[in-house]
């Protein structure tokens, strides 16, 4: 089955750190770019990051940069966010999503929380 | 970063309307532009890529236009699963910027 699961997210303290993984599978994961999406309890989409094919490239919202690092495991076919520094307005739910080859974001995984509070 | 102006917020319709959903950049796009369907508590689904582009599964209710500035999405005949939230993300330049949301509800 074409997919895409992520983990990693939890509770933590403002100032942590937590790194998200997001698993690939059905499909050649190392032929597609690969972004990061999140969305805070009850608000709309943003935007985090992205990276290409082969990880040489990467892209980021001005909220994360310098905070947020983007990369990923072709042989392990595994997406991950490494997420430095985290402020209360990162409380969001995370999702990995693939380009497809004709456009958009074509495949999406179910999400994973990431709650930063006291 | 390029700003997505998206309208309404909201919007009731009946089953069988038809709906018009529109998305204005700040700048010129070409046609990289996306149209997504989320549903509560669920990830998001592409409809529409290359502004105009249906993805595929996509029912051919859903269509997509416009160019440069101007986008819409139109729903030709409103189905009861259609009731969700939607998106438009223009995929032009980075940061990638999604428009703030329409959510479509049952009149």
């Amino acid at each position: 089955e074409v997919q895409l699961v992520e983990s990693g997210g939890g509770l933590v303290q403002p100032g942590g750190s937590l790194r998200l993984s997001c698993a690939a599978s059905g499909f050649t994961f190392s032929s597609y770019w690969m972004h990061w999406v999140r969305q805070a309890p009850g608000k709309g989409l943003v935007w985090v990051s992205r990276i290409n094919s082969d990880g040489s490239s990467t892209s980021y919202a001005d909220s994360v940069k310098g905070r947020f690092t983007i990369s990923r495991d072709n042989a392990k076919n595994t997406l991950y966010l490494q997420m430095n520094s985290l402020r209360a307005e990162d409380t969001a739910v995370y999702y990995c999503a693939r380009v497809g080859h004709l456009g958009g974001l074509d495949l999406w995984g179910r999400g994973t929380l990431v709650t930063v509070s006291s | 970063a390029i700003q997505m102006t998206q309208s309404p917020s909201s919007l009731s319709a009946s089953v069988g309307d038809r709906v018009t959903i529109t998305c204005r950049a700040s700048q010129g796009i070409r046609n990289d532009l996306g149209w997504y369907q989320q549903k509560p508590g669920k990830a998001p689904k592409l409809l529409i890529y290359a502004a105009s582009s249906l993805q595929s599964g996509v029912p051919s209710r859903f269509s997509g236009s416009g160019s440069g500035t101007d986008f819409t999405l139109t729903i030709s005949s409103l189905q009861p699963e259609d009731f969700a939230t939607y998106y438009c993300l223009q995929d032009y330049n980075y940061p990638h910027t999604f428009g703030q949301g329409t959510k479509l509800e049952i009149k």
